[in-house]
């Protein structure tokens, strides 16, 4: 089944111990986001990729860290969350080329730091 | 700034009444348009999108779309309601050229549907 899987689907923890969720694709494709979604501010983007070893910026990089070793994996690193990055993230993945775009997006992951 | 506008943070509607979500955007050219669907405790689902030609796009699950450029607007609608379509809408465009790396999301509007 083509998916996009994110790990941990819920997670609580303090303010600076260091996390990591997981992002992985089984479709081959070759782009990959993460989104936070937050009540009255929609999804916004945090880090994007368009092919192994090639990532950049979005609205809100503040805070993150991404990295793309291998073309399925996009992993999203907090060094030192704080509780202002509580929120609900998304991985999503898409074939790069417009005309075949279509984005298809993670379960979700829910964040709270204290 | 480009930028993202759906006017309504929620809308009821009975089921089998006509539905209309509003969507505006701010962008010098036509950018891509999209809608996407999120049930409750999901991820996002595509419903459909614009790229060019046709400004009436069909979607998925009986969704419609109309692109009018002199008002750049993008609103969805759905002839008759059904209870599974309560849902949180979102509206969402790329600029051209970003080559579809660079997604805008509006905040969303929260579709209750009565019986």
């Amino acid at each position: 089944e083509a998916q996009v899987t994110q790990n941990p689907r819920y997670l609580i923890t303090v303010t600076g111990k260091k996390l990591t969720v997981t992002c992985s694709q089984n479709m081959n494709h070759e782009y990959m986001s993460w989104y936070r979604q937050d009540p009255g501010l929609g999804l916004r983007q945090i880090y994007y990729s368009m092919n192994v070893e090639v990532t950049d910026k979005g609205d809100v990089p503040e805070g993150y860290k991404v990295s793309r070793k291998e073309k399925r994996n996009f992993p999203l690193i907090l060094e030192s969350p704080s509780p202002n990055q509580t929120s609900l993230y998304f991985c999503a993945s898409s074939l790069s080329g417009i005309l075949t775009y279509e984005q298809y997006f993670g379960p979700g992951t829910r964040l709270t730091v204290t | 700034a480009q930028s993202v506008t759906q006017p309504d943070i929620h809308i009821t509607v009975s089921e089998g009444a006509s539905l209309e979500l509003r969507c505006n955007y701010s962008y010098g050219a036509t950018p891509y348009l999209f809608w996407y669907v999120q049930s409750p405790g999901q991820g996002l689902q595509l419903l459909l999108k614009y790229f060019s030609g046709d400004t009436l796009v069909q979607g998925i699950k009986g969704f419609e779309a109309e692109f009018k450029r002199s008002q750049s607007s993008f609103n969805l609608r759905k002839p008759s309601v059904h209870w599974s379509d309560a849902a949180e809408y979102f509206c969402a465009v790329d600029p051209r050229g970003g080559g579809g790396f660079k997604t805008i999301f509006g905040a969303g509007t929260r579709l209750f549907v009565k019986a």
